[in-house]
């Protein structure tokens, strides 16, 4: 079972929608959890980082963190075609020296 | 200027060469990674380092050794190049318990 697991997508859904991206994690002391986005041919951007449960919003992005049920996901308001790109789910384990464990992507399009 | 730099941004190099890649940070973190990101494999983790002193193998280090020349330069070299060795590269930085910040990557094609 892989650490981090996302949905490859692709993902699309019109401008203007909410974009919503899920991701599962196996372990369950894990501590934080980041998104990043990353397009294509470049490097991974940090969009939110979530450390407790609940919501965490910044601008048009919402985080959601459910331990009990090891799920975090990434929600996008009013869908721009500039959000289109892939979106990495990442959590760091506290019980091996703090290494970070990256999901493989979901492809999200923004559709005109 | 950029907090985290790598060079060369793009290689092209032959089987059985020996080439290093260099990451340098001006973001004062301790913790240094090296990652590589093929299609439908997302990043995987190759070398880390949480301080000069301090050097771990990841996930998939055979085939890569590691240089930590100090606190902000961290390179990576392969010492035979093999063509499954064609890949982005990308190098991280972290402070403890904080989110990575990741370079431009390089591209190594091995031909």
């Amino acid at each position: 079972q892989k650490e981090v697991e996302q949905n490859s997508g692709p993902l699309s859904v019109p401008e203007g929608a909410i974009a919503s991206l899920n991701c599962t994690y196996s372990d369950r002391v894990s501590q934080s959890f980041f998104w990043y986005r990353q397009y294509s041919g470049k490097s991974p951007e940090l969009i939110m980082s979530i450390y407790s449960n609940g919501d965490k919003e910044d601008g048009r992005f919402t985080a959601q963190l459910n331990k009990a049920s090891q799920y975090v996901s990434l929600l996008i308001r009013d869908s721009q075609p500039s959000d289109s790109a892939t979106y990495l789910c990442a959590v760091r384990h506290l019980n091996t020296g703090n290494q970070f464990y990256f999901g493989t992507g979901t492809s999200l399009t923004v559709i005109p | 200027d950029a907090d985290v730099t790598q060079t060369p941004r793009n290689r092209i190099t032959k089987t059985g060469k020996r080439i290093m890649l260099e990451c340098s940070q001006t973001k004062g973190h301790d913790r240094m990674y090296w990652y590589r990101q093929d299609p439908g494999l997302g990043l995987r983790l190759i070398y880390y380092s949480f301080d000069v002193k301090d050097i771990n193998k990841g996930e998939i280090s055979d085939g890569y050794s590691v240089s930590r020349q100090a606190q902000a330069k961290f390179s990576l070299s392969l010492e035979s190049a093999i063509p499954n060795q064609t890949a982005l590269y990308f190098c991280a930085t972290t402070r403890t318990h904080y989110e990575q910040y990741f370079g431009p990557g390089t591209r190594l094609t091995v031909t």
